[in-house]
């Protein structure tokens, strides 16, 4: 069965600082990973998602994600971060044919001005 | 504009009276889902469908229905909902199921 981790509830950095927030993923055939962003009372938004190809994804809101796969991560990553990045991020993955899509369980970003 | 639109926004319900949430797509979109959040778990997926009449169990699917008769609609459907079914439940479309997904507002569901 697939899995997904995202080891850290909570992260917070200061704004304009680099953010990262972390996601590894299982083994199973070839994986297909998505970030979604979710504000507070809204649906899931979708960020960006990595299916085959470059290693380095970039997405939106100036989000990018780097796919490693040795080390089975996908961490989305910013270079500076805005008080309005402040908001619940999942990471999901998907395999190949499988129809099923499973999500972690969420990490709290918050952006400290 | 391109949607997806659940609805109700909030419920509360008794134990096992029956209700149907409505979820329905203004895309074209193939696959459609439903998934269910809690605190500490994430989403979970419910059920999903690749295509009209065509639908499938996804993690956490006991004391759910769904069905497919129309590739736009796609109904969440708690014949006989309990306490532990209290959660925020959103519904999903994509074109296919590798692709982006749209989210609908959610719904939260209280069964008291």
């Amino acid at each position: 069965a697939q899995s997904v981790a995202q080891p850290e509830d909570q992260v917070n950095v200061a704004e304009g600082n680099p953010l990262t927030v972390k996601c590894t993923y299982s083994v199973s055939g070839n994986p297909y990973l998505f970030w979604y962003v979710q504000y507070p009372n809204r649906g899931l938004q979708f960020l960006l998602k990595y299916i085959t190809g470059d290693n380095l994804v970039k997405g939106s809101y100036g989000f990018e994600a780097e796919f490693n796969k040795s080390q089975t991560s996908f961490h989305l990553k910013k270079p500076s971060a805005l008080v309005s990045d402040s908001a619940l991020y999942f990471c999901a993955q998907g395999v190949g044919s499988a129809r099923q899509l499973t999500f972690g369980s969420g990490t709290q970003l918050t952006v400290l001005p | 504009e391109a949607q997806v639109t659940q609805n109700p926004r909030y419920l509360i319900t008794v134990t096992g009276k029956k209700l149907t949430v409505t979820c329905s797509q203004n895309m074209n979109h193939e696959y459609m889902s439903w998934y269910r959040q809690d605190p500490g778990l994430g989403l979970r997926q419910i059920y999903y469908s690749m295509n009209v009449e065509v639908t499938d169990k996804g993690d956490v699917p006991e004391g759910y229905k769904v069905s497919r008769k129309e590739k736009r609609n796609f109904p969440l459907i708690l014949e006989s909902p309990s306490p532990n079914q209290t959660s925020l439940y959103f519904c999903a479309s994509s074109l296919f199921s590798n692709t982006e997904a749209f989210f609908g507002q959610g719904t939260r569901l209280t069964v008291v």
